[in-house]
């Protein structure tokens, strides 16, 4: 049950866009198409962002997407906003586990 | 509307036991699977445990294994967390979340935090 791999930060200019990379093994990330991603801000539960990959829940914005290759997901968010500085986490399947990464914390300059 | 409601955290000496609930409202609880996610201060979330909507089928994190229960009751609409022996490296806020595929967890509670320490 080891944590998937995120970058500790990433930063980008409102308008830019970023991609938050989350690596996995073939055990998790790499054999199943059950990737979400979720988006915290301090003091705040989580929310969900993207899941199964690259689907949106109803009321996310479609600046947020996911996608994957291999063992690694991807979430990028575009047209960057000052609300979007939070910290992102990945979570994957993996058969009887569930594994998250160790969160990235995005900072809109 | 969808309400996930968590209860029972406090402080606990290591060692000690301690019994988390997860209040649901809003929607059929007995037919949705349920994660309990936590969160050490100022560190990542680590998932705990899931139990899929009949109860049937439970499973743990490595770190839990032998000392954590999940359980739920779906007459009572409650989620269960069980927590036995417990360390210091098990404070953190708790999260209970309802989930479909394992993974996507639409909802989650406010989190209770469940502090061990001597």
């Amino acid at each position: 049950q080891s944590a998937l791999t995120q970058p500790a930060s990433v930063s980008g200019s409102p308008g830019q866009s970023i991609t938050i990379s989350c690596t996995g093994t073939s055990s998790d990330v790499g054999s199943y198409n059950l990737v979400s991603w979720y988006q915290q801000h301090p003091g705040k539960a989580p929310k969900l962002m993207i899941y199964e990959v690259s689907k949106r829940p109803s009321g996310v914005s479609n600046r947020f997407s996911g996608s994957k290759s291999g063992n690694t997901a991807s979430l990028t968010i575009s047209g960057l906003q000052a609300e979007d500085e939070a910290d992102y986490y990945c979570c994957s399947y993996a058969g009887s586990d569930v594994v998250f990464g160790g969160g990235t914390k995005l900072t809109v300059l | 509307e969808v309400q996930l409601v968590e209860s029972g955290g406090g402080l606990v000496q290591p060692g000690g036991s301690l019994r988390l609930s997860c209040a649901a409202s809003g929607f059929t609880f007995s037919s949705y699977e349920m994660n309990w996610v936590r969160q050490a201060p100022g560190k990542g979330l680590e998932w705990v445990s899931y139990i899929s909507s009949s109860g049937s089928t439970i499973y743990y994190a490595d770190s839990v294994k032998g000392r954590f229960t999940i359980s739920r009751d779906n007459a009572k609409n409650s989620l269960y967390l069980q927590m036995n022996s417990l360390r210091a490296e098990d404070t953190a806020v708790y999260y209970c979340a309802r989930v479909e595929e394992a993974v996507t967890m639409y909802y989650w509670g406010q989190g209770t935090l469940v502090t061990v320490s001597s």
